[in-house]
């Protein structure tokens, strides 16, 4: 299956600022998730939206999906230094599971 | 939430021997987990999907005979690579999912080939 696309692919901004990814997939979906990881580390899952909703929101994590663009934007506000990871979008044609097709990531570093 | 672990959480290993990665399900039974591949500074790839009780099913591209994987009871999986040569130097990441749950992901296992 083909991966999607995220950008940008490195995004640099200063604590305080709001971080905007976006992300393009290809296929129809059941539901597309975004996930978080520090450097050489695992995965943490940070919110999963479904096909028939257009945003949802987490504390400082907004997620907009858009299934006639096929493309999604994660919004994180008031960043924080500790943000600083790459950010990956994943897509599940399932209604549950981890059968996941993940875009390319954005490495977003937040600068104290 | 649920706890997905792996061990061990990294191993360096001469070319041609093989390497056996454990992915376990600490608090919930998953009849199916699955097992992703990352190199550096790239996405993650699936590799195959791990079926209890059955045989796994591998994504195109990847040797299952180079890749074996054993998913003997309901909370572990393995990942045996074998012959490892060094261009199989990545980081293997399992996931699984309690029912109708997103994928919790192990801390995955960064193998080194020498």
């Amino acid at each position: 299956s083909q991966q999607g696309e995220e950008d940008p692919q490195a995004l640099s901004i200063q604590e305080g600022e709001n971080a905007t990814m976006n992300c393009s997939y290809k296929t129809s979906i059941n539901n597309l998730q975004w996930y978080r990881q520090n450097s050489g580390r695992g995965l943490v899952h940070l919110i999963l939206i479904r096909s028939n909703e257009r945003e949802k929101h987490s504390g400082r994590l907004r997620v907009t999906l858009d299934t006639s663009k096929k493309s999604s934007s994660l919004l994180i506000t008031a960043s924080r230094a500790a943000d600083t990871a790459s950010y990956f979008c994943a897509t599940s044609l399932e209604t549950s599971g981890s059968r996941l097709t993940f875009g390319e990531g954005t490495q977003l570093t937040v600068n104290p | 939430g649920a706890v997905v672990s792996q061990h061990p959480s990294w191993v360096i290993c001469k070319s041609g021997t093989s390497v056996k990665i454990e992915c376990r399900s600490l608090d919930f039974q998953a009849t199916t987990m699955f097992w992703y591949r990352q190199f550096p500074k790239q996405s993650l790839m699936l590799m195959a999907t791990s079926n209890e009780g059955s045989k796994a099913t591998y994504e195109q591209g990847v040797e299952k005979d180079k890749f074996l994987i054993n998913h003997a009871s309901l909370t572990l999986s393995t990942l045996t690579v074998t012959s490892a040569h060094p261009e199989d130097s990545s980081f293997y990441i399992c996931s699984a999912s309690p029912s109708g749950a997103h994928g919790f992901f192990g801390p995955g296992t960064r193998l080194t080939v020498l």
